[in-house]
């Protein structure tokens, strides 16, 4: 079955909204991490985030191990907050990282 | 911070050339791998490398895939005779030991076959 799960698949966004972004995964993966794809496809580490919750500037996660969910907030977005975010965890039987579909953000200035 | 480069960002290439990609995990990382995005699609495991020998790959990474550590900071994919359907996103991304679970991803190098 899927093993990570992402909605929405996209939003749109007027610059300054709040959003937030989940990720759903199954019971064989853990050690969540979120990433941004600009529009010039480079991926972007934005967070490790097995567990708990962790800020950084106006992006913030927190993961739910044990509800197997995790969710990336963005406050007062702008537009270079636009691409695609990904999240991907590990798969337990090796080390390999399991990416969702990612979520399409497009902030409107 | 240390971070992981890739070399180059965008290669054009045509259909059956040799390309190589280059990646520069962080220092002290033990574990490496490559990762592909294909246009519009998830990013997929390619292989995992470890100790100078390939630990997994998938069932992407057939025989005109290869990949080596020549020495000791770069880390290299080798696609020997390209196709049309190589054209993607290559990223390389490596961990730190045995014990941590963070990837730390380059930014990738868009690879154009024609």
């Amino acid at each position: 079955g899927i093993q990570v799960e992402q909605s929405p698949p996209d939003l749109i966004l007027q610059e300054g909204a709040n959003s937030t972004l989940r990720c759903n995964f199954s019971d064989s993966v853990n050690n969540l991490q979120w990433f941004h794809q600009n529009p010039w496809g480079q991926l972007i580490n934005l967070f490790y985030i097995p567990s708990g919750t962790k800020q950084n500037g106006r992006l913030s996660a927190t993961t739910v191990a044990t509800e197997r969910y995790s969710l990336l907030y963005i406050s007062s977005s702008q537009t270079t907050d636009s691409g695609v975010y990904f999240c991907a965890g590990v798969l337990l039987w090796d080390y390999k990282l399991s990416f969702g579909a990612g979520t399409t953000v497009t902030v409107r200035a | 911070e240390p971070e992981v480069t890739q070399t180059p960002s965008h290669q054009v290439t045509q259909m059956g050339q040799e390309v190589i990609l280059r990646c520069v995990p962080i220092s002290n990382h033990l574990y490496f791998y490559w990762y592909r995005q294909i246009l519009g699609q998830k990013v997929e495991f390619l292989v995992s490398f470890y100790n100078n020998e390939i630990s997994e790959k998938s069932e992407i990474f057939d025989d005109q895939f290869s990949v080596e550590r020549p020495d000791g900071s770069n880390f290299t994919l080798k696609i020997r005779s390209t196709k049309l359907e190589d054209s993607a996103m290559y990223f390389c991304a490596s961990r730190r030991d045995r014990d941590t679970y963070e990837q730390y991803f380059g930014p990738g190098t868009r690879l154009t076959v024609t």
